[in-house]
């Protein structure tokens, strides 16, 4: 079955710690994104990319960082510098470089301090 | 002014009633419109995509899009239980370089 996983389904992080989350896509897409969503809120984006080695920031990019060394993977870190990192993350994927096609979202991460 | 505007609710509808959610945009030349259902605790799941004005539909599903007022809106027809979820309208904009701009939501919920 083809889809995009994304994993730990939950994650704590400590005071000054880096996580990464993962993010995989079988779908054989070209673009990937990576959303925050807060609770009652709606979507924000941090980072995507539309081609292999390629990414640009999204509206919420500051302490987050991304890599795409393979078309089916996009990780993201959440590093120290993002001081309010507890949030819903979900992880999407279109066809192509992303024009007028909709996206697909895997199950997301929620991650949260301990 | 946003860039996609969707009234949070909620909006209580009886069940088998039909429920109206509309999404207002800014940017005039988007061509691509979604809607997305989000159940609590899930991540978005796609229910509908239109392009051309005029309605489409699927089962109890129709959208609609007006691009001289600049709205679309989902009908959900003989609302069941199941249908309460958050419903985000998603545009890509001509001037959002191919991004998916999400409007905040509308919580939608079914009374029996």
């Amino acid at each position: 079955d083809g889809g995009i996983t994304q994993s730990p389904k939950y994650l704590f992080r400590k005071e000054g710690q880096n996580v990464t989350l993962s993010c995989e896509q079988n779908l054989n897409h070209d673009a990937m994104y990576w959303y925050r969503q807060d609770p009652g809120q709606g979507l924000r984006l941090i980072y995507y990319s539309q081609i292999v080695n390629d990414f640009q920031k999204g509206d919420i990019a500051e302490g987050y960082s991304v890599s795409r060394e393979k078309k089916e993977s996009f990780p993201l870190t959440v590093t120290s510098a993002q001081k309010n990192p507890t949030a819903f993350y979900l992880c999407a994927s279109t066809e192509g470089s992303g024009n007028n096609q909709p996206q697909h979202f895997g199950d997301g991460t929620r991650l949260s301090i301990l | 002014q946003k860039e996609v505007e969707q009234n949070s609710g909620p909006l209580s509808v009886p069940e088998g009633a039909i429920a109206s959610l509309n999404c207002t945009y800014s940017d005039r030349g988007s061509q691509s419109f979604f809607w997305y259902r989000q159940y609590s605790g899930k991540s978005p799941e796609l229910i509908m995509s239109i392009y051309s004005n005029g309605d489409k539909e699927d089962g109890r599903f129709t959208a609609q899009l007006n691009k001289a007022s600049q709205y679309v809106s989902l009908l959900i027809r003989d609302s069941q239980p199941s249908d309460s979820a958050t419903y985000l309208c998603a545009v890509i904009g001509y001037s959002s370089a191919s991004k998916i701009i999400f409007g905040s939501g509308t919580r939608l919920s079914i009374r029996p």
